[in-house]
């Protein structure tokens, strides 16, 4: 599986937006980005994926490089609750695909 | 929809036994896969079911073994129990189309096992 790095930990405050980085310099073609958060305490949830284009939806945007060797996830304006774990995973998405997990940024929100 | 739930939530057990983890997928899931989360680190995957066959395996011994049922729910297995077995262990489900298009991964709480 192709490798992705991450920084260990990130700092924001609330209601500032953050943006998180994802190095992926050996991505292969079929790779999705994908992108899962873990609340303390619970298990990973699906936040954003792409493939080649910049995509929204209603938690964050991903933007993704035109190489697509990097993507950075933004969350619009952090609140308390997005204080968690941020995973950036390359797979070949389908249905049949397995998460590769590396230790993730440990986003903490100030209030 | 009650989403992916596990059991039990919690469980010790003493080294060299046996454990059955047991999950439910989310609704209209066919497919179930199985991570172990050491503290501090990332899940690493365990192996996926698909139609009651074990469809891919992550790098984990024989000790460890799943079912999935005709319903879809699974289980997990983990014999020999060693002590290096303490984590916490997820399910995921996912749907299958058949290889085409994206399908996210959905993601119970986690069964935290501790053995001493």
């Amino acid at each position: 599986d192709a490798k992705t790095t991450q920084p260990n930990s990130m700092e924001s405050n609330e209601e500032e937006p953050v943006h998180l980085p994802c190095n992926h310099s050996t991505i292969s073609g079929t790779d999705y980005i994908h992108w899962y958060r873990q609340l303390p305490s619970q298990g990973p949830e699906y936040v954003i994926h792409g493939l080649t284009s910049n995509v929204n939806n209603r938690m964050a945007s991903l933007a993704i490089a035109e190489d697509r060797k990097s993507s950075t996830l933004i969350l619009h304006r952090a609140t308390l609750r997005d204080a968690a774990v941020y995973y950036c995973i390359l797979s070949s998405g389908g249905s049949n695909y397995k998460l590769t997990f590396g230790k993730g940024t440990l986003l903490t929100v100030n209030p | 929809d009650a989403g992916v739930t596990q059991s039990p939530t919690h469980l010790i057990k003493t080294r060299g036994q046996q454990v059955t983890l047991r999950c439910s997928p989310k609704s209209g899931h066919d497919t179930v896969s199985w991570y172990q989360q050491a503290l501090g680190q990332g899940p690493q995957f365990i192996f996926q079911y698909y139609e009651e066959e074990e469809r891919q395996r992550g790098n984990f011994p024989d000790r460890f073994s799943g079912h999935q049922f005709p319903n879809y729910s699974s289980e997990l297995n983990v014999n020999a129990l060693l002590l290096g077995d303490s984590a916490l262990y997820l399910c995921a489900s996912s749907p299958d189309f058949g290889g085409a298009g994206y399908t996210e991964a959905f993601f119970g709480q986690g069964t935290r096992l501790t053995v001493v």
